[in-house]
């Protein structure tokens, strides 16, 4: 079984801050991680993902995650937010191989608030 | 190309009422998702279908029931709504391939009162 554990509920920050979303998983096979951001009244979209390779990938809009498999832990950071960055953001995890069919595992969500 | 659409967008029911909410993908995936999303608890799977005729149960199955006869649709019903059923629901689908981006659909907001 796989677990996905978003240390934060909420985080505030102001304009032009840097931010990090915590996210930590469980599981006894390979994963590959995923973070969604949901802005308000929409459905998710993807944001980025960590399949292999370079452990820090990088978003279109600036943000960026690290993989860390020894602390089993794919962090989301972005240097300065803006207002618009205002949503609510999934970490999720899928397993590698096998039969999982696609299935993901959702953390309890972030909501991330930018203030001016 | 439409991606994932979900109807109706808002629905209020009865306890005890049933009703059905529609999904429907463009992008001939394989692989189609439901999931209930509600406040500090992340998005719990429902049910899953791996293709036409093939279904099977989520995390949290009891009290849904699923059909898929064709690629594209995944219809989710509800049968004998109970307030525990109060969420946003969303559908979801990925083409196969475990790297592949699963793409959602933009929500069913639905009230049992």
């Amino acid at each position: 079984a796989q677990s996905v554990t978003q240390l934060d509920s909420q985080v505030p920050v102001f304009e032009e801050a840097p931010v990090e979303l915590r996210c930590n998983y469980s599981s006894s096979v390979s994963v590959y991680l995923f973070w969604y951001v949901q802005y308000p009244n929409q459905g998710l979209q993807l944001l980025l993902k960590y399949l292999s390779g370079s452990t820090l990938v990088e978003s279109i809009n600036g943000f960026e995650a690290e993989f860390n498999k020894s602390q089993t832990s794919f962090h989301l950071r972005k240097p300065s937010v803006h207002i618009s960055d205002t949503a609510e953001y999934f970490c999720a995890v899928r397993n590698a191989g096998g039969t999982s069919y696609g299935k993901l595992t959702f953390g309890q969500g972030t909501i991330l608030t930018v203030h001016p | 190309n439409a991606g994932v659409t979900q109807t109706p967008k808002f629905r209020i029911l009865k306890i005890g009422q049933s009703m059905t909410l529609q999904c429907t993908q463009d992008m001939n995936h394989n692989y189609m998702y439901w999931y209930r999303q509600d406040p500090g608890m992340g998005l719990k799977l429902i049910y899953y279908s791996v293709g036409a005729g093939i279904t099977d149960k989520g995390e949290v199955p009891n009290g849904y029931n699923v059909s898929r006869s064709t690629t594209e649709d995944f219809p989710l019903r509800l049968e004998l709504a109970a307030p525990s059923q109060t969420s946003v629901y969303f559908c979801a689908s990925v083409r196969g391939d475990a790297t592949d981006t699963q793409y959602f659909g933009p929500g069913t907001r639905l009230t049992v009162l």
